[in-house]
C-alpha cells in the first residue's frame, strides 16, 4: 500500500506566523512519530502517538510546539509564532504497533522560517 | 536517558573499500536497534534491524551490523562499497515506551 506521506513539502513562512504540517501514516498503522532534523542536529524526537493512550510529549522543544492525531490516523503538527530556528525538516513516522516496531518514514516537509 | 553516538561524521571511501561504520549506545536494559539510510533526495529507510536472537543482522544490499551487548555497540558493516552506498547512516535505538533515538549521522562519500 501506500507509504507515509507529508504535505505541504515545502513550506516558507515568516517569523511569527503559525504553519500546520500534515502526516497521513500507513493505513492501519497505530503508532505515529514527529522528527525534526535541522542541519547538522540530526534527527530529534518530538512527539509520538500510540493508539488511544495519551501521546509522549516529552521531546517537543516548547509550548509553540503541538500536534494532533484525530481518529488514530491523520496527524497535524501545529508550531506558533514561528522563530528563525524551527527551520528545519519536520518528519513523520509510522509503524505497525509500538516503539520496538519498524517505523516507516514519510518525505518530510522543509520549513523554512525568514 | 538513552543516547547514540556516532563516531564517524563524514567517511570518504573509493569504490570496492571496506566499510565499517561505528555507533555506540548508553542504556542499561534491553534494546532495539536499528540503521536507516538516506540516500541524496530521499527519504529516510531502514536498512537493517535487531529485536533479539542472533546478534549478526543481515540487510539489504549486502549490509550487515553486530550487536555486541558488553560493548553497547551496533556497528554498521560492508565488505566493499558501491558508490549507490553514497548517502546518510544513522543508528537508531529503541527502548519501551520510548521512540527512536538516533545518533547524529555519518555521511558516507563513496568515489568511483
Amino acid at each position: 500500500g501506500a507509504g507515509v506521506s507529508q504535505s505541504p513539502s515545502n513550506k516558507v513562512t515568516e517569523k511569527g506566523k503559525d504553519v500546520e504540517l500534515r502526516c497521513d501514516p500507513i493505513s492501519g498503522h497505530t503508532a505515529l512519530y514527529w522528527y525534526r532534523q535541522s542541519l547538522g542536529q540530526g534527527l530529534e524526537f518530538l512527539i509520538y502517538f500510540q493508539g488511544n493512550s495519551a501521546p509522549d510529549k516529552s521531546g517537543l522543544p516548547s509550548d509553540r510546539f503541538s500536534a494532533e492525531r484525530t481518529g488514530g490516523s491523520v496527524s497535524t503538527l501545529t508550531i506558533q509564532r514561528t522563530q528563525q530556528e524551527d527551520s528545519a525538516v519536520y518528519l513523520c513516522a509510522s509503524s505497525l504497533e509500538g516503539t520496538g516496531d519498524t517505523q516507516y518514514f514519510g518525505p518530510g516537509t522543509r520549513l523554512t522560517v525568514l | 536517558a538513552q543516547s547514540v553516538s556516532q563516531h564517524n561524521h563524514h567517511v570518504i571511501l573509493s569504490e570496492a573499500a571496506s566499510l565499517e561504520l561505528g555507533c555506540n549506545y548508553s542504556y542499561g536494559g534491553t534494546v532495539n536497534l536499528f540503521w536507516y539510510v538516506q540516500y541524496p533526495g530521499q527519504h529516510l529507510q531502514l536498512l537493517l534491524k535487531y529485536f533479539s536472537g542472533d546478534p549478526l543482522v543481515k540487510g539489504i544490499k549486502g549490509f550487515e551490523a553486530e550487536f555486541i551487548k558488553s560493548k553497547f555497540s551496533f556497528n554498521l558493516r560492508k565488505p566493499s562499497v558501491q558508490w549507490s552506498d553514497t548517502a546518510e547512516y544513522f543508528c537508531a535505538v529503541s527502548t519501551g515506551r520510548r521512540a527512536l533515538t538516533f545518533g547524529s549521522g555519518t555521511r558516507l562519500q563513496v568515489q568511483p
